[in-house]
């Protein structure tokens, strides 16, 4: 595709379910992030993918999240027992390799109730 | 302390007018970003520059190493270029270039 797609672009969920965010890379990008924003604060990193390198996962807050990259393409962020602190927009970037340019998708807004 | 300050925080301007937002950082880096968020959550990136000096239409980004500062111009500002922007680099202390951000500038701009 064109950009970086995320899905669902809205996800409202019951506190203790799991859920699934999509993120689908610029085809040929060999990076891909996840960020969280959560409402009034700033972007934190989650985790990060390079190739067929083990991915970065040192910014995951917790061991109920977990993410996967599969084929070096699609990336699936999973948050386990989901609980209201998760509720925050949840951003993929992908970018063609290390130390160029990040391109941002349009997010996956998370509310957790 | 964070390892990346912007300033200022808020900023309120009348179209036309010229406006500089700050970035200072303090690790060593390999990049820094600029980037601009709006309403609906989108993040585009402006500039990625590691020296000197970039200019695209109305936007300027300058980054002085030695310092460890980088600064947004806008020129003759427009309403349209309300809009959060955010300064984030590539630190050499982390792996791979995953990207750490200020807490970004919320700029208005009014008619």
């Amino acid at each position: 595709g064109a950009g970086v797609s995320q899905s669902p672009s809205n996800k409202v969920t019951e506190k203790g379910k799991d859920v699934e965010l999509r993120c689908d890379p610029i085809s040929g990008h060999t990076a891909l992030y996840w960020y969280r924003q959560s409402l009034g604060q700033g972007l934190e990193f989650l985790i990060y993918f390079q190739g067929n390198s083990a991915p970065d996962k040192s910014g995951l807050p917790s061991d109920r999240f977990s993410a996967e990259r599969t084929g070096g393409s699609v990336s699936t962020l999973t948050i386990q027992r989901t609980q209201q602190e998760d509720s925050a927009v949840y951003l993929c970037a992908s970018s063609a390799s290390v130390n160029t340019e990040a391109f941002f998708g349009q997010g996956t807004r998370l509310t957790v109730v | 302390k964070n390892e990346v300050e912007q300033s200022p925080q808020n900023l309120t301007a009348q179209e036309g007018e010229f406006i500089t937002i700050n970035c200072s950082y303090s690790v060593g880096i390999s990049a820094l970003h600029w980037l601009q968020q709006h309403p609906g959550g989108g993040i585009v990136s402006l500039f990625m520059l590691s020296s000197g000096k970039k200019k695209h239409g109305r936007l300027i980004a300058t980054i002085n190493i030695q310092e460890k500062h980088s600064s947004l111009h806008i020129t003759a500002s427009h309403p349209r270029d309300s809009a959060v922007y955010i300064c984030a680099v590539n630190s050499r202390e982390t792996s791979g270039s995953r990207l750490t951000f200020g807490e970004g500038t919320q700029l208005t701009v009014n008619p």
